[in-house]
């Protein structure tokens, strides 16, 4: 199965602060990567899909990008509304699909 | 608009079935492409998917719960169903139900149903 290794596990950043957050699949899975924002309480919301488009009605501070095996999904001014956990999702594989370990992100 | 609910027992026993329902609105299963998951997510844990089932009926399943997962649909009246058999304390979590749309991945989730094994 193809493995999604999420880092950091957690992250404490400042108001405007570019905030960066990475997934490295075990294996190529080309651009099948979307990135999720889940609130507490709430139900995960979907950011970005095929690694680098922005979901519609999603902030244009929120971007992604790949470099290989590496997906990075990127806050260019964090924002108060912008914290919680952030976790990606491979779908190249079918089955299964795989999340990564996720992502919390607080300010500092 | 499109929107999904989850229903389900609320609190079942050890070995019993669960079986969960996912009532949606806003699209339908018997178009091209579309597609329903269910993922879980047990307190202060992290996502898992379980299953996914297609317009097609084409059926995926997360080969780690052993062959316990039945995913299914009801197209005329907009729902898809998960049984996970022989449950255990292990499966308590909330459990999502998901479209997947045209951006291929989980684009509209419902609000989640708690769901919680006990004797």
């Amino acid at each position: 199965d193809i493995q999604m290794t999420q880092s950091p596990a957690s992250l404490s950043a400042s108001l405007e602060e570019i905030v960066t957050i990475t997934c490295q699949a075990s294996q190529d899975i080309g651009n099948w990567l979307a990135w999720y924002q889940q609130k507490p309480g709430k139900s995960p919301q979907l950011l970005i899909h095929s690694a680098t488009n922005l979901a519609d009605g999603i902030p244009s501070r929120f971007s992604g990008s790949r470099s290989g095996t590496q997906y990075s999904l990127k806050i260019s001014r964090l924002q108060v509304e912008d914290t919680g956990i952030y976790y990606c999702l491979q779908r190249y594989s079918n089955p299964p699909w795989t999340f990564g370990g996720g992502t919390k992100v607080e300010l500092k | 608009q499109v929107t999904l609910k989850e229903s389900g027992p609320g609190i079942l026993q050890p070995s019993q079935t669960l079986s969960l329902t996912c009532t949606f609105s806003g699209f339908s299963l018997s178009t091209y492409g579309m597609g329903v998951g269910w993922i879980r997510q047990p307190s202060g844990k992290g996502l898992e998917w379980l299953a996914n089932i297609w317009w097609d009926d084409d059926k995926y399943y997360n080969s780690s719960l052993k062959n316990r997962l039945t995913i299914s649909k009801d197209t005329s009246n907009n729902q898809a169903f998960l049984k996970i058999t022989n449950v255990d304390t292990a499966d308590t979590a909330t459990y999502y139900c998901a479209r997947i749309g045209g951006a291929h991945c989980f684009d509209y989730w419902g609000q989640g149903v708690m769901v919680t094994v006990s004797s």
